[in-house]
């Protein structure tokens, strides 16, 4: 099945540095979304992009559908300690494809 | 709101034994998902229901795994026999749509010795 890359594979940075992710895939999508998952808990949505070329802000968190509809870019600014989890993208191909990446796994460090 | 809601959040089992993980959607939502979640292969789809139907059960491991879905409000995940293999978290979520924002449960985690 399609399948989701996603780089990079676990980050550790300095409080106050900007994060920058991406997704990619040799699919199209009609959908990217990105979740945050902290440990012990289920994943939560951050952003949601329905349309490639799309910026999406929430709060200090940007993401971006890339034009090519195959790859997705999440951006943190200034971190702090509680923005420490794993992020996930996903993929939804009108319903038909639906797929996580495995995650990039964020520390920071104080 | 309530959001999903997974019971047990832990369970530790032996080979063998039957295993039954239960979940509440978020009341409204026409769909809810199963996932599996392992270090080895990360997020996987087990299952899907809409309007209580299961529509995609293509991520089922095997045969010793069930879900089922009785009314809009619960939904189980049934494992029998369990195996150590089985090991996990256990996710479930529920949406208003097919995929896309899907809201999950605290998940359970299962371990089975």
């Amino acid at each position: 099945g399609q399948q989701l890359n996603q780089s990079p594979q676990s980050m550790f940075i300095q409080e106050g540095e900007d994060v920058s992710m991406n997704c990619t895939s040799s699919s199209i999508f009609n959908t990217w979304l990105w979740y945050k998952q902290d440990p012990g808990e289920g994943p939560v949505l951050l952003i949601a992009l329905y349309k490639a070329g799309e910026l999406t802000s929430n709060g200090r968190l940007t993401a971006q559908f890339g034009i090519t509809r195959k790859d997705s870019f999440l951006n943190i600014s200034a971190s702090i300690p509680s923005d420490v989890g794993i992020y996930f993208c996903a993929g939804d191909n009108y319903g038909q494809n639906f797929v996580f990446g495995p995650g990039t796994r964020l520390s920071v460090l104080p | 709101d309530a959001g999903v809601i997974q019971s047990p959040r832990h369970e530790v089992t032996e080979m063998g034994q039957e295993v039954t993980l239960r979940c509440k959607p978020i009341s409204g939502h026409d769909y809810l998902f199963w996932y599996r979640q392992t270090m080895m292969r990360g997020l996987e789809l087990l299952i899907y229901f809409n309007n209580n139907v299961p529509i995609d059960d293509s991520g089922m491991p095997e045969d010793r795994f069930s879900a089922k879905m009785p009314n809009a409000s619960f939904s189980t995940l049934k494992i029998q026999p369990s195996e150590p293999r089985d090991s996990a978290v256990y996710f479930c979520a529920s949406s208003d749509r097919a995929f896309g924002e899907l809201f999950f449960g605290e998940g359970s985690r299962l371990t089975v010795l």
